[in-house]
């Protein structure tokens, strides 16, 4: 079973709306938590990296919050582009050693006009 | 800064050739690593190199794939001989370890 469960694992959204994303994982310890953003093409580039003690990163529209004791993160876009259409992936890091890291399967996000 | 530097792009070949995906990963970075994405299997760790040296192949699936960092600025995956269960996008990321992981575009392969 995944350590890294996503969802929904996918939305439709209309531009100009906001939408929420859902992250739980089970990974164990925990030291970081990062929302990527992969365009169509692309590879996957970091949005926001949130520690233990953090509740709360913005990134222009993107807003991510972490719920360390319930191991639940989210990612809020506000006001949609076009431009925000991709896949959002949640990746965990165990310890800030660790090279190998835990991936979700993604959240694909289509806005359209 | 060029950001790291996959190539090919796009890779068709048929079962049975031998493929070679390169890497040139962001200078200074001391750690390369190969993923593999899928559909199913999302995101996979295939190999990590640190300083140039194979640190961790335990998921490189079987021993047709193979790879290799002559220096410090260049990585390549090989495989042979190729299988159409083989088709995803491969992506290399390099980072100053234990710093944030940069991807590379990626190499999208069709074994047909």
């Amino acid at each position: 079973k995944n350590q890294v469960e996503q969802s929904p694992q996918s939305l439709i959204i209309l531009e100009g709306k906001n939408c929420t994303l859902q992250c739980n994982y089970t990974v164990s310890p925990f030291s970081n938590l990062r929302w990527y953003k992969q365009d169509t093409g692309r590879g996957p580039v970091s949005l926001t990296i949130m520690t233990f003690s953090e509740n709360t990163k913005s990134n222009g529209r993107y807003t991510a919050t972490l719920d360390a004791d319930t191991k639940q993160s989210s990612l809020h876009i506000t006001a949609s582009q076009l431009s925000d259409s991709a896949s959002y992936i949640c990746v965990v890091s165990a310890r800030p050693s660790d090279y190998k890291l835990s991936f979700g399967a993604g959240t694909t996000v289509t806005v359209r006009a | 800064d060029a950001g790291v530097i996959q190539s090919p792009r796009h890779e068709v070949t048929e079962m049975g050739q031998e493929v070679t995906l390169r890497c040139k990963p962001i200078s200074g970075h001391n750690s390369l690593f190969w993923y593999r994405q899928t559909m199913m299997r999302g995101l996979e760790l295939l190999i990590y190199f640190n300083n140039n040296v194979p640190i961790d192949d335990s998921g490189m699936p079987e021993d047709r794939f193979s790879a290799k960092m002559p220096n410090a600025s260049f990585s390549t995956l090989k495989i042979q001989p190729s299988e159409p269960r083989d088709s995803a996008v491969y992506f290399c990321a390099s980072s100053f370890f234990p710093a944030e992981q940069y991807f590379g575009p990626g190499t999208r392969l069709t074994v047909t």
